[in-house]
This record gives C-alpha cells, sequence and structure tokens, in this order.
C-alpha cells in the first residue's frame, strides 16, 4: 500500500486560507468518505482535527475543514494562526481492510 | 478522560525482540478496536496494526506481516505489540491509538521509541 500524496510544505500569512491536498486512488481515498486529518507539533502525537472527509470533531476549531473530489482529498485551514504551524497527515480506510497515511505537509505561518 | 500510555521501547540489536505495551484508561477498553502506528525520526506516520475489541480480527501492514504480533488483554485494559527479527529500519516511535468507528484514530498515547541499532 503506497503512502497516499500531500505538498511537503504549504505556509501562508496570519489571516490567510491554506490548502493541503491528499491524493490516493480508487482503492482508498477515492473508495470511500473515510478520510481523516491529523495535526502534529513538534515533539507531541498527532491529534485527529477531521474525519470522514469533512467532519470535526468537538473542540476542533472551525477554522478546519475538509472536502473531497475523485481520488483526492482536501484540508482547508481559515484564518491562519501562529498555532496551526504544525505538520498535517491525512489516512484513508483502504479496500484490504488496511489503513494508509499521507506523506505529510508542513504548514508554516509566515 | 481517555488516556493511552505507551511502555517497553529501548535499544535493541537488530534480530531480537522487543514487546510494547500500551496501558489504557478512561473509556471500555473491551468495546473497542486499537491500532499502533509507527513514526520513524523525522519522517511521516506509518500504521503498523489493529486488533478488534474481541480480539477475532487482526490485521498487518506488509512490512511488518509475520514479524510482529499485536494482542491485547482486556481484563489489564493493556494492548501489546511483539516486535520479532527487529530491523535497523523499524526504529521509530511507535504509538498506540483508539479506533473510531473502524476508521481512524482517536485519541493517540505519547509514543515510545524503539531503536534498532547494534
Amino acid at each position: 500500500q503506497s503512502a497516499l500524496t500531500q505538498p511537503a510544505s504549504v505556509s501562508g500569512s496570519p489571516g490567510q486560507s491554506i490548502t493541503i491536498s491528499c491524493t490516493g486512488t480508487s482503492s482508498d481515498v477515492g473508495g470511500y468518505n473515510y478520510v481523516s486529518w491529523y495535526q502534529q507539533h513538534p515533539g507531541k502525537a498527532p491529534k485527529l482535527i477531521i474525519y470522514e472527509v469533512n467532519n470535526r470533531p468537538s473542540g476542533v476549531s472551525n477554522r478546519f475543514s475538509g472536502s473531497k473530489s475523485g481520488n483526492t482529498a482536501s484540508l482547508t485551514i481559515s484564518g491562519l494562526q501562529a498555532e496551526d504551524e504544525a505538520d498535517y497527515y491525512c489516512s484513508s480506510y483502504t479496500s484490504s481492510s488496511l489503513y494508509v497515511f499521507g506523506t505529510g505537509t508542513k504548514v508554516t505561518v509566515l | 478522560q481517555v488516556q493511552l500510555v505507551e511502555s517497553g521501547g529501548g535499544v535493541v540489536q537488530p534480530g531480537r525482540s522487543l514487546r510494547l505495551s500500551c496501558a489504557a484508561s478512561g473509556f471500555t477498553f473491551n468495546s473497542y478496536g486499537m491500532h499502533w502506528v509507527r513514526q520513524a525520526p523525522g519522517k511521516g506516520l506509518e500504521w503498523v496494526a489493529v486488533i478488534s475489541y474481541d480480539t477475532t480480527n487482526k490485521y498487518y501492514a506488509d512490512s511488518v506481516k509475520g514479524r510482529f504480533t499485536i494482542s491485547r488483554d482486556n481484563s489489564k485494559n493493556t494492548l501489546y505489540l511483539q516486535m520479532n527479527s527487529l530491523r535497523p529500519e523499524d526504529t521509530a516511535v511507535y504509538y498506540c491509538a483508539k479506533d473510531r468507528a473502524g476508521i481512524d484514530f482517536d485519541p493517540w498515547g505519547q509514543g515510545t521509541l524503539v531503536t534498532v541499532s547494534s
């Protein structure tokens, strides 16, 4: 199972919106609405911020939103803040009853 | 609140074995599947294995199949990962995570570092 493809880095100024893409195949991202996104600050464990493509767990800011089109899912962070600087990973359930993560994206707030 | 605490990491020589533990609290452990996910130093996340709430189903990543075994003791609220025939490329922080609806991982423990080196 190959990792899902994400851009290595994305940057934006405070207050701006940025979007991170996550590209897979019809056997994972395109085949299920089971894409989730995780935020990981340096030295910390990942935290779930989006599940089932576009749902936010309780307590997660509504500045985070998700979407999907075909084999590509996207995470948008609006009103970018300094605290959003972190690594972001997508993941998907797969047709093999397994799980695959994205390659990860480093978000920098300029 | 849900708490997951991993232990058992350390430095081990190639070819040797190690067992990781994940102590769970704050939820009904025997009602949820559990995962292991690892992260090599400076690298991305890699899903390792999952076990169903009743141990009926276990699945593994191809990279560890045949070498790693996931298990659980519901009487002790503890998840395990038995790692045999360890390789340098198994060096990583190993996280346990509670399964959410069979789809994703929430929350995660703080991780335990495994270093495979001679």
